[in-house]
């Protein structure tokens, strides 16, 4: 089966580093895919994993371990405008993709 | 501007009638994608398409149909078989390649059934 796991609700502070955990058990792996979603809008990509290792993008970053199924993403120097819903996706076989539940981080001033 | 768009952003319906959802891009992209967001939670994939004429069922397609005819539109039909219709509605595309085919989406669609 597909199954994506991640935490449905984080808090962290203005300023502080926050990472969000993904876990996944999926028929096929050809990449995963972090987006950001704001409430009432559409997920927009901030990252792609598909070698094990982290990628650097400005303040987020985003880890991937095949072997262990899992994946995380790093927010550092958080601002306010990061309070959002942060999802987790798999392509799995082809163009198929499998999403998680969802993050969803507040930032506390 | 290439983008994917989505209409109408508010749709009301009444029990038992069917409501499409329109689909469109311009960016070229050969597969297109119907997810469904419920509160609170993640996508749910409806159905999907790799290439004009052809489609897939997804995780959730019953109650739902779709067709491909041209390569940028990509409609949803919402049948009154759907038992649990209000929800958000997304559209995505993406090239169709392998490697980062991130998916783009569109602005989305709510469908409330009244």
């Amino acid at each position: 089966g597909q199954n994506i796991d991640q935490p449905t609700e984080m808090t962290a502070t203005e300023g502080a580093i926050v990472q969000i955990n993904c876990t996944y058990q999926t028929s096929g792996f050809n990449g995963l895919f972090w987006y950001q979603q704001h409430a009432g809008e559409a997920p927009t990509f901030l990252s792609y994993n598909v070698l094990d290792g982290l990628e650097e993008k400005g303040r987020f970053s985003s880890f991937l371990s095949r072997s262990k199924g899992y994946s995380y993403l790093l927010l550092k120097e958080l601002q306010m405008k990061d309070s959002a819903s942060y999802l987790c996706a798999v392509r799995d076989h082809g163009q198929n993709f499998v999403f998680g539940p969802g993050t969803r981080l507040s930032v506390l001033p | 501007d290439g983008g994917i768009t989505q209409s109408p952003k508010y749709l009301f319906r009444k029990e038992g009638q069917n409501v499409t959802l329109s689909c469109e891009q311009n960016l070229n992209h050969d597969a297109m994608y119907w997810y469904r967001q419920d509160p609170g939670q993640g996508l749910r994939l409806i159905y999907y398409s790799q290439i004009v004429n052809d489609f897939q069922k997804g995780d959730i397609a019953e109650g739902y149909s779709v067709s491909r005819e041209k390569k940028e539109s990509f409609p949803l039909t919402v049948t009154s078989a759907q038992k649990n219709p209000t929800a958000f509605y997304l559209c995505a595309s993406s090239i169709g390649a392998s490697g980062n085919v991130e998916q783009f989406f569109g602005p989305g669609t709510r469908l409330t059934v009244l």
